[in-house]
Protein backbone atom coordinates (compact mmCIF):
# COMPACT_ATOMS: atom_id res chain seq x y z
CA UNK A 1 0.00 0.00 0.00
CA UNK A 2 0.42 3.59 0.04
CA UNK A 3 3.16 5.22 2.43
CA UNK A 4 3.74 8.58 3.08
CA UNK A 5 7.27 10.14 4.72
CA UNK A 6 6.92 13.76 5.97
CA UNK A 7 10.25 16.07 7.16
CA UNK A 8 10.95 17.47 9.29
CA UNK A 9 8.64 16.28 12.04
CA UNK A 10 9.48 19.85 13.94
CA UNK A 11 10.20 23.59 11.96
CA UNK A 12 10.56 26.75 14.26
CA UNK A 13 10.84 30.07 12.00
CA UNK A 14 10.56 34.02 12.53
CA UNK A 15 7.28 35.63 11.69
CA UNK A 16 7.69 36.98 8.55
CA UNK A 17 9.90 33.81 7.18
CA UNK A 18 9.66 31.18 5.09
CA UNK A 19 8.67 27.74 6.00
CA UNK A 20 9.36 24.12 3.71
CA UNK A 21 7.75 21.17 4.88
CA UNK A 22 8.61 17.69 2.23
CA UNK A 23 6.98 14.53 1.95
CA UNK A 24 7.50 11.71 -0.21
CA UNK A 25 5.14 8.95 -1.62
CA UNK A 26 5.57 5.53 -2.70
CA UNK A 27 2.88 4.29 -4.89
CA UNK A 28 2.87 6.08 -8.08
CA UNK A 29 -0.58 5.68 -9.16
CA UNK A 30 -1.66 8.49 -7.00
CA UNK A 31 -2.88 11.32 -8.14
CA UNK A 32 -4.36 13.78 -5.05
CA UNK A 33 -2.15 15.77 -2.75
CA UNK A 34 -4.07 17.60 -0.08
CA UNK A 35 -2.15 19.61 2.90
CA UNK A 36 -4.49 20.27 6.20
CA UNK A 37 -3.93 22.08 9.14
CA UNK A 38 -4.31 21.20 12.71
CA UNK A 39 -4.62 23.11 15.05
CA UNK A 40 -4.91 21.82 18.87
CA UNK A 41 -8.00 19.78 19.91
CA UNK A 42 -9.45 20.48 16.64
CA UNK A 43 -9.94 18.25 13.56
CA UNK A 44 -7.52 18.81 10.21
CA UNK A 45 -8.46 21.90 8.24
CA UNK A 46 -7.73 21.35 3.99
CA UNK A 47 -5.30 24.08 3.49
CA UNK A 48 -4.50 23.63 -0.25
CA UNK A 49 -4.26 20.86 -2.38
CA UNK A 50 -2.95 19.39 -5.90
CA UNK A 51 -3.69 16.88 -8.52
CA UNK A 52 -1.09 15.05 -10.30
CA UNK A 53 -1.43 16.76 -13.74
CA UNK A 54 -0.53 20.17 -12.01
CA UNK A 55 2.92 20.89 -10.77
CA UNK A 56 2.13 23.99 -8.62
CA UNK A 57 -0.24 25.70 -7.01
CA UNK A 58 -0.58 28.71 -5.24
CA UNK A 59 -2.91 30.61 -2.67
CA UNK A 60 -2.14 33.54 -1.07
CA UNK A 61 0.58 32.95 0.92
CA UNK A 62 0.17 29.30 0.73
CA UNK A 63 1.96 27.41 -2.25
CA UNK A 64 2.21 23.43 -3.19
CA UNK A 65 4.68 22.10 -5.74
CA UNK A 66 4.62 18.42 -7.15
CA UNK A 67 7.42 16.28 -8.41
CA UNK A 68 6.09 13.03 -9.94
CA UNK A 69 9.26 11.87 -11.14
CA UNK A 70 10.47 11.45 -7.50
CA UNK A 71 7.46 11.36 -5.87
CA UNK A 72 7.95 14.49 -3.95
CA UNK A 73 6.08 17.14 -2.82
CA UNK A 74 6.02 20.18 -0.93
CA UNK A 75 4.29 23.53 0.72
CA UNK A 76 5.77 26.84 1.02
CA UNK A 77 4.13 29.28 3.50
CA UNK A 78 5.58 32.95 2.81
CA UNK A 79 5.43 35.75 5.36
CA UNK A 80 4.79 33.09 8.23
CA UNK A 81 2.58 35.05 11.19
CA UNK A 82 2.22 33.33 14.66
CA UNK A 83 -1.26 32.33 14.18
CA UNK A 84 0.81 29.40 11.00
CA UNK A 85 1.80 27.80 14.20
CA UNK A 86 -0.19 24.46 14.18
CA UNK A 87 0.36 20.43 12.78
CA UNK A 88 0.31 19.92 9.07
CA UNK A 89 -0.14 16.66 7.38
CA UNK A 90 0.74 15.96 4.30
CA UNK A 91 -1.59 13.08 2.81
CA UNK A 92 -1.72 11.19 -1.00
CA UNK A 93 -4.90 8.96 -2.26
CA UNK A 94 -5.65 7.73 -5.58
CA UNK A 95 -8.35 9.57 -7.66
CA UNK A 96 -11.83 8.83 -8.87
CA UNK A 97 -11.48 5.42 -10.67
CA UNK A 98 -9.04 4.00 -8.87
CA UNK A 99 -9.09 0.60 -6.62
CA UNK A 100 -8.30 2.76 -3.32
CA UNK A 101 -10.09 6.00 -4.22
CA UNK A 102 -10.90 7.71 -1.55
CA UNK A 103 -8.64 6.75 1.52
CA UNK A 104 -5.97 9.30 2.50
CA UNK A 105 -2.41 8.43 3.20
CA UNK A 106 -1.32 10.35 5.87
CA UNK A 107 2.25 11.72 6.74
CA UNK A 108 3.70 11.52 10.03
CA UNK A 109 2.88 15.37 10.63
CA UNK A 110 4.95 18.77 11.22
CA UNK A 111 5.10 20.52 14.16
CA UNK A 112 5.49 24.24 12.94
CA UNK A 113 6.01 26.77 15.34
CA UNK A 114 6.24 30.87 14.10
CA UNK A 115 8.09 33.17 16.68
CA UNK A 116 6.81 36.81 17.12
CA UNK B 1 -23.72 25.73 5.55
CA UNK B 2 -22.80 23.44 8.29
CA UNK B 3 -19.95 21.73 8.41
CA UNK B 4 -19.23 18.28 9.18
CA UNK B 5 -20.11 17.46 12.64
CA UNK B 6 -19.46 15.05 15.71
CA UNK B 7 -21.00 13.42 18.68
CA UNK B 8 -19.76 13.24 21.73
CA UNK B 9 -16.82 15.48 21.74
CA UNK B 10 -15.24 13.53 24.75
CA UNK B 11 -16.09 9.98 26.11
CA UNK B 12 -14.67 7.81 28.80
CA UNK B 13 -14.55 4.15 28.60
CA UNK B 14 -13.65 0.87 30.13
CA UNK B 15 -11.97 -1.83 28.25
CA UNK B 16 -13.89 -4.47 27.17
CA UNK B 17 -17.01 -2.35 26.78
CA UNK B 18 -18.92 -0.87 23.20
CA UNK B 19 -19.00 2.47 21.89
CA UNK B 20 -20.40 3.84 19.36
CA UNK B 21 -19.34 7.13 17.48
CA UNK B 22 -22.08 9.74 15.16
CA UNK B 23 -21.43 11.57 11.85
CA UNK B 24 -23.44 13.99 10.18
CA UNK B 25 -20.99 14.89 6.70
CA UNK B 26 -21.26 18.28 5.19
CA UNK B 27 -24.68 19.64 3.48
CA UNK B 28 -24.58 17.64 0.29
CA UNK B 29 -21.91 15.06 0.78
CA UNK B 30 -22.95 11.36 0.02
CA UNK B 31 -19.03 9.70 1.55
CA UNK B 32 -18.33 9.14 4.98
CA UNK B 33 -14.70 7.83 5.82
CA UNK B 34 -13.62 7.40 9.41
CA UNK B 35 -9.99 7.77 10.34
CA UNK B 36 -8.00 7.25 13.85
CA UNK B 37 -5.76 9.52 15.40
CA UNK B 38 -3.39 8.38 17.91
CA UNK B 39 -1.45 11.11 20.07
CA UNK B 40 1.15 13.17 17.92
CA UNK B 41 0.06 10.66 14.32
CA UNK B 42 -1.36 10.78 11.30
CA UNK B 43 -4.92 10.08 11.21
CA UNK B 44 -5.13 6.41 9.67
CA UNK B 45 -7.52 5.11 7.52
CA UNK B 46 -10.07 2.82 9.14
CA UNK B 47 -13.28 2.55 6.18
CA UNK B 48 -14.95 4.53 4.09
CA UNK B 49 -19.15 4.12 3.83
CA UNK B 50 -21.34 5.35 0.26
CA UNK B 51 -24.81 4.53 -0.43
CA UNK B 52 -25.44 2.58 3.21
CA UNK B 53 -22.48 0.23 2.30
CA UNK B 54 -18.51 -0.18 3.36
CA UNK B 55 -16.51 0.52 -0.21
CA UNK B 56 -13.32 -0.10 1.10
CA UNK B 57 -11.42 -0.44 4.77
CA UNK B 58 -7.95 0.00 6.20
CA UNK B 59 -6.01 -2.22 8.20
CA UNK B 60 -8.49 -2.62 11.17
CA UNK B 61 -10.07 -5.29 13.19
CA UNK B 62 -13.63 -6.63 12.48
CA UNK B 63 -14.06 -5.30 16.10
CA UNK B 64 -14.18 -2.23 14.34
CA UNK B 65 -17.80 -1.77 12.07
CA UNK B 66 -19.72 0.93 11.09
CA UNK B 67 -23.45 1.82 9.30
CA UNK B 68 -24.32 4.84 6.97
CA UNK B 69 -28.33 5.74 7.41
CA UNK B 70 -30.03 6.94 4.13
CA UNK B 71 -29.43 10.57 5.13
CA UNK B 72 -25.95 9.66 4.73
CA UNK B 73 -25.18 10.54 8.75
CA UNK B 74 -22.94 7.70 9.88
CA UNK B 75 -22.02 5.70 12.99
CA UNK B 76 -19.02 4.03 13.87
CA UNK B 77 -18.85 1.23 16.27
CA UNK B 78 -15.89 -0.65 18.45
CA UNK B 79 -16.32 -4.07 20.24
CA UNK B 80 -14.55 -5.02 22.83
CA UNK B 81 -12.33 -2.13 23.92
CA UNK B 82 -8.57 -1.99 24.06
CA UNK B 83 -6.71 0.63 26.07
CA UNK B 84 -4.61 0.90 22.36
CA UNK B 85 -7.80 2.12 21.04
CA UNK B 86 -7.83 5.31 23.06
CA UNK B 87 -7.44 8.08 20.14
CA UNK B 88 -9.39 10.79 18.36
CA UNK B 89 -11.73 9.40 15.78
CA UNK B 90 -12.02 11.55 13.09
CA UNK B 91 -15.20 11.70 10.31
CA UNK B 92 -14.60 12.94 7.07
CA UNK B 93 -17.20 13.52 4.70
CA UNK B 94 -16.64 14.12 0.84
CA UNK B 95 -18.35 13.45 -2.82
CA UNK B 96 -17.75 10.46 -4.05
CA UNK B 97 -17.40 11.53 -7.44
CA UNK B 98 -14.74 14.09 -5.79
CA UNK B 99 -11.10 13.71 -4.07
CA UNK B 100 -12.01 16.52 -1.72
CA UNK B 101 -12.34 15.32 1.80
CA UNK B 102 -13.33 17.80 4.81
CA UNK B 103 -12.88 16.65 8.35
CA UNK B 104 -15.14 17.45 11.41
CA UNK B 105 -13.90 18.56 15.49
CA UNK B 106 -13.69 14.46 15.93
CA UNK B 107 -14.53 12.57 19.24
CA UNK B 108 -11.95 12.06 21.82
CA UNK B 109 -12.07 8.07 23.21
CA UNK B 110 -10.49 7.10 26.41
CA UNK B 111 -10.29 3.63 27.18
CA UNK B 112 -8.98 2.53 30.89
Amino acid sequence: GENVEQHPSTLSVQEGDSAVIKCTYSDSASNYFPWYKQELGKGPQLIIDIRSNVGEKKDQRIAVTLNKTAKHFSLHITETQPEDSAVYFCAASMGAGGTSYGKLTFGQGTILTVHP
Amino acid sequence: DAGVTQSPTHLIKTRGQQVTLRCSPKSGHDTVSWYQQALGQGPQFIFQYYEEEERQRGNFPDRFSGHQFPNYSSELNVNALLLGDSALYLCASSLLARDTQYFGPGTRLTVL
